[in-house]
C-alpha cells in the first residue's frame, strides 16, 4: 500500500529552466506534507514544507503547490542550477496515535538532473 | 554542532551475525527515528522514540530492536542479521515545540538525517 507516490523516477531539465517535481498521495490523514532533497552518500535534506490546510508555500527558488482535491502536491524549482541534481523525495507527515509526535511516510524519489 | 552522526559508516555481515547501529545528536532533540530505504522504495520508519526511555514501531520493525537509554543516543539492533536486511539505514532525529500551555509537536519541525550506513548481510 503505497501511500506516497512518486510516478516519475527521473527528470532531465536544462539550467534556467523550471523543474517540476510531481508527488500523489491516498491517505487523508496527513497533516503536512514535506520535501527532502538527497545527494549520493548523504542523508536526506530538508528543503521545504506545506501545511494540509494552505495551497501555497514558497522559500526563494522552492515553492510547494498543494492540490488537496487532487491529493497532489507538487516542487517547483526555477531557475533550477545545476547544484539542485540530486534525488528529491515526498513525503506525508501523519500524527501517530493520541500522541504529540507524527510519523513520515516517504514516495520513491525522483532523481533530477540539471544540464548546465 | 555535528547535527545526526551514525556509526558506523559501513558494515558487512554475514547472515545470523548481530550487530548494532549507533545513531547520536546534540541538539538536544526529544524525537529520533531509524529508517531504511531500499531502491525504488523510498525511506520506510523501522522504530522510533519519543524521549528517553520510550521506543515504538514503525512500517518496518521485524528482525530489529532499539534502545533510547540516553536523550542523545538511539541504537538499532539486529540480532539475527538476514540478507532481506541488506539495506542503507538512516537516522533522525526532530524537536518538539512547546506552543502555550500544552507541548505540541512543531509539525513544522522537519526530521534531521545523518548520512547514513550501508549494511550488506552475505
Amino acid at each position: 500500500d503505497q501511500q506516497v507516490k512518486q510516478n516519475s523516477p527521473s527528470l532531465s531539465v536544462q539550467e534556467g529552466r523550471i523543474s517540476i517535481l510531481n508527488c500523489d498521495y491516498t491517505n487523508s490523514m496527513f497533516d503536512y506534507f514535506l520535501w527532502y532533497k538527497k545527494y549520493p552518500a548523504e542523508g536526506p535534506t530538508f528543503l521545504i514544507s506545506i501545511s494540509s490546510i494552505k495551497d501555497k508555500n514558497e522559500d526563494g527558488r522552492f515553492t510547494v503547490f498543494l492540490n488537496k482535491s487532487a491529493k497532489h502536491l507538487s516542487l517547483h524549482i526555477v531557475p533550477s542550477q545545476p547544484g539542485d541534481s540530486a534525488v528529491y523525495f515526498c513525503a506525508g507527515h501523519v500524527r501517530v496515535g493520541s500522541g504529540n509526535t507524527g510519523k513520515l511516510i516517504f514516495g520513491q524519489g525522483t532523481t533530477l538532473q540539471v544540464k548546465p | 554542532n555535528a547535527g545526526v552522526t551514525q556509526t558506523p559508516k559501513f558494515r558487512v555481515l554475514k547472515t545470523g551475525q548481530s550487530m548494532t547501529l549507533l545513531c547520536a545528536q546534540d541538539m538536544n532533540h526529544e524525537y529520533m527515528y531509524w529508517y531504511r530505504q531500499d531502491p525504488g522504495m523510498g525511506l520506510r520508519l523501522i522504530h522510533y522514540s519519543v524521549g528517553e526511555g520510550t521506543t515504538a514501531k514503525g512500517e518496518v520493525p521485524d528482525g530489529y530492536n532499539v534502545s533510547r537509554l540516553k536523550k542523545q543516543n538511539f541504537l538499532l539492533g539486529l540480532e539475527s542479521a538476514a540478507p532481506s536486511q541488506t539495506s542503507v539505514y538512516f537516522c533522525a532525529s526532530s524537536s518538539k515545540r512547546s506552543r502555550g500551555l500544552k507541548n505540541i509537536t512543531s509539525l513544522r519541525s522537519p526530521q534531521y538525517f545523518g548520512p547514513g550506513t550501508r549494511l550488506t548481510v552475505l
